[in-house]
C-alpha cells in the first residue's frame, strides 16, 4: 500500500530534550516536506526537499533540523524542543515539487 | 507576500442544500493550487490539483474551479459525510502555502 508513515504518533517531552520524528514513504517520490498546523494558523511548510542531500527552508523552519540521505526518508529534528513548538507535524511527499502532496497521519508533540 | 485565503471560516449547511467555498490568493508564480479534505486527528486527503486558470474538476458531490485569484469547491447536496475542514494550497516554485480552512458541518 502506497504510504507516508511517521513516528511516534504522539510525543510528550521536556524543553531542551533533544528529539527526532521519523518520516518514510514508499512511493518513490522526489519531494518531501514537512509542516505544523497550529489552529487558526493552518498547515505552515517548516523544511522541504527536492531530492537527496537537497534541502531548504520552508516559512518557519527556526528551531528545527532536517536531512535526506536516503529518498525514502526525511526525518525532523528538534535539537532543543521549547513549549512554542508544542504542535501537530505533518509529513508529506510528492512525485516532483509542483505535483499533488500525501500526507502521512500526523505527529502531536507536547513540550512541557 | 504569498498568502492563502479561505472562506468562510465555518459553514453549516442541512443535507441538500448547495453552497460554495472561496480560496483566493497571491502568489508571484502559481503553479498548482490544491483541495484537501481533512478530518479530525488525521492528514489531509487530496482532493483536487488544478494548473490553469478556466480549469474544473469534478468528484461525487465536489466541483473545484480556478481563476486568476481565486478558486471555488462548490458542493452539491451535501450529506452529514462530507462534514471535515476543506484545505486549500498553492505552490509558488519549490513552496507550498495553506489556508486555514473551511469547517464544514452538514446536518441531516
Amino acid at each position: 500500500e502506497a504510504q507516508v508513515t511517521q513516528n511516534p504518533r504522539y510525543l510528550i517531552t521536556v524543553t531542551g530534550k533533544k528529539l527526532t520524528v521519523t518520516c518514510s514513504q514508499n512511493m518513490n517520490h522526489e519531494y518531501m516536506s514537512w509542516y505544523r498546523q497550529d489552529p487558526g494558523l493552518g498547515l505552515r511548510q517548516i523544511y522541504y526537499s527536492m531530492n537527496v542531500e537537497v534541502t531548504d527552508k520552508g516559512d518557519v523552519p527556526e528551531g528545527y533540523k532536517v536531512s535526506r540521505k536516503e529518498k525514502r526518508n526525511f526525518p525532523l529534528i528538534l535539537e532543543s524542543p521549547s513549549p512554542n513548538q508544542t504542535s501537530l507535524y505533518f509529513c508529506a511527499s510528492a512525485i516532483r515539487e509542483y505535483e499533488t502532496q500525501y500526507f502521512g497521519p500526523g505527529t502531536r508533540l507536547l513540550v512541557l | 507576500e504569498d498568502q492563502v485565503t479561505q472562506s468562510p471560516e465555518a459553514l453549516r449547511l442541512q443535507e441538500g442544500e448547495s453552497s460554495s467555498l472561496n480560496c483566493s490568493y497571491t502568489v508571484s508564480g502559481l503553479r498548482g493550487l490544491f483541495w484537501y479534505r481533512q478530518d479530525p486527528g488525521k492528514g489531509p486527503e487530496f482532493l483536487f490539483t488544478l494548473y490553469s486558470a478556466g480549469e474544473e474538476k469534478e468528484k461525487e458531490r465536489l466541483k473545484a474551479t480556478l481563476t486568476k485569484k481565486e478558486s471555488f469547491l462548490h458542493i452539491t447536496a451535501p450529506k452529514p459525510e462530507d462534514s471535515a475542514t476543506y484545505l486549500c494550497a498553492v505552490n509558488n516554485f519549490n513552496k507550498f502555502y495553506f489556508g486555514s480552512g473551511t469547517k464544514l458541518n452538514v446536518k441531516p
